[in-house]
């Protein structure tokens, strides 16, 4: 079974300091993972997605198998970083569908 | 251009009634997700449309859920004899294929008292 688990609920830093949003996923097999972000009123929108290996909004996540984690971290956090983070993996579930497995969420506060 | 559309964006109903959610995809995209997005439970997978494809059922929670998607386009969900535990934001997601990029919609926010 795929799992995807986010430790924090939430997470308070102030404007400037780094940020590290932790995922760590449980999937037997070469999953896809993805960050979506939620701006409040907003819709769920993607981040990033391992395989593009881009950096959005001063953004980055690497992929390390070895820790099965997918951490989210950005240098200077920004007060418009303020949002809910989910962490996703996609894989082929047998039934030939590629659904998302989504963690809790981590809300994200940054103080200014 | 335009994003995924869902409607209505809030619906009130009284347990026991039967509701129906609409999703538009993007035009062209041949993949179309629905979730369910829950204070306990997080966002969960409901159902799963590919082209012509027999849809991936897997996520429906119970056989009160169902869903269909005409033409290869607007899909609708139902939930039949509503109960208050069906109370959640139901999204809907599309992709321009299998294992593409999903773009979310809005959302439905379902309340059953």
């Amino acid at each position: 079974a795929q799992r995807v688990t986010q430790p924090e609920k939430l997470l308070s830093v102030f404007k400037g300091a780094p940020v590290e949003l932790k995922c760590n996923y449980s999937y037997s097999g070469s999953p896809e993972l993805f960050w979506y972000v939620q701006y409040s009123r907003q819709r769920l929108q993607l981040l990033l997605r391992h395989i593009s290996r881009e950096s959005i909004k001063g953004f980055t996540a690497d992929l390390n198998k070895g820790e099965t984690s997918f951490h989210l971290k950005k240098p200077f956090a920004q007060e418009e970083d303020s949002a809910m983070y989910y962490c996703a993996l996609s894989g082929d579930s047998g039934a030939g569908s590629y659904q998302l497995t989504f963690g809790k969420g981590t809300k994200l506060s940054v103080i200014p | 251009g335009a994003g995924v559309s869902q409607s209505p964006s809030n619906k009130v109903t009284e347990k026991g009634k039967d509701v129906e959610l609409r999703c538009d995809p993007i035009s062209g995209h041949t993949a179309l997700y629905w979730y369910r997005q829950s204070l306990g439970q997080g966002l969960e997978f409901l159902i799963y449309f590919q082209g012509n494809s027999a849809p991936d059922k897997s996520g429906l929670p119970s056989d009160r859920f169902s869903a269909e998607r005409t033409g290869g386009s607007v899909s609708t969900l139902t939930i039949q004899r509503t109960q208050q535990e069906d109370s959640a934001v139901y999204l809907c997601a599309s992709s321009l294929a299998e294992g593409g990029t999903q773009y979310f919609g809005p959302g439905t926010r379902l309340l059953v008292l």
